[in-house]
């Protein structure tokens, strides 16, 4: 059983359009993590949260983290072929290890 | 500039054969940390070390052994493969617990 629920699974939209992606938990972090995965790479982050009701941009990515700290959302803006790839939200607790999500895969038609 | 290296990329084992997978840092972290990832499954922690002489259990540790041979380095060991060891196996470091973590780039694992 995931600690962090991430949806959809998939997601494939053509270019220009926009999407969502969810991570929630019933638990709460300290912090919350998404990751950028593209294929025979390793994962690389792309922003940390750690307030709640935070919302950070990075470009057209934006970033929020729920008030109460269990649940998370990414938005991208006019969606490039270069934002294909898995996403993965983690959450820090209260020790040294990260809860990942299963991971939204996103693929961005031309 | 490096960051976190693992060797080998690819390796196809028999089962039963033992194999050790490699990983090392140069950005002087002191954590480090060993997952697995499966189709539909994300990531899963198979086991950590906070710290250089510290090791601990993961979500998934049953059938693997790991050592933290010096602060930059902490492999993972299969004693005796098995078809359900098939994954891709990642190794990351942070400079301390829930600070954002760096990944390797994988090691792509096949038992049959």
């Amino acid at each position: 059983t995931q600690l962090l629920e991430q949806s959809p699974q998939f997601l494939s939209i053509q270019e220009g359009e926009n999407l969502t992606v969810y991570c929630n938990s019933s638990s709460v972090f300290s912090s919350l993590q998404w990751y950028r995965q593209e294929p025979g790479e390793g994962p690389v982050l792309l922003v940390t949260v750690v307030t709640g009701g935070e919302v950070k941009k990075l470009k057209r990515l934006t970033f929020q983290f729920g008030d109460a700290r269990k649940d998370s959302s990414l938005h991208i803006t006019a969606a490039q072929p270069g934002d294909t790839g898995l996403y993965l939200c983690a959450g820090a607790g209260g020790d040294y290890k990260l809860s990942f999500g299963a991971g939204t895969t996103v693929t961005v038609r031309a | 500039n490096a960051g976190v290296t693992q060797t080998p990329k690819f390796q196809v084992l028999k089962t039963g054969q033992s194999m050790t997978l490699q990983c090392a840092q140069d950005m002087n972290h002191n954590s480090m940390y060993w997952y697995r990832q499966d189709p539909g499954m994300g990531l899963r922690l198979i086991y950590y070390s906070a710290s250089e002489g510290t090791t601990d259990k993961g979500e998934v540790p049953n059938g693997y052994n790991v050592s933290r041979l010096n602060k930059r380095e902490f492999s993972l060991r299969l004693e005796s493969a098995a078809p359900s060891q098939t994954s891709v196996y990642f190794c990351a470091s942070s400079d301390r617990g829930r600070q954002p973590q760096h990944f390797g780039d994988g090691t792509r694992l096949s038992i049959l």
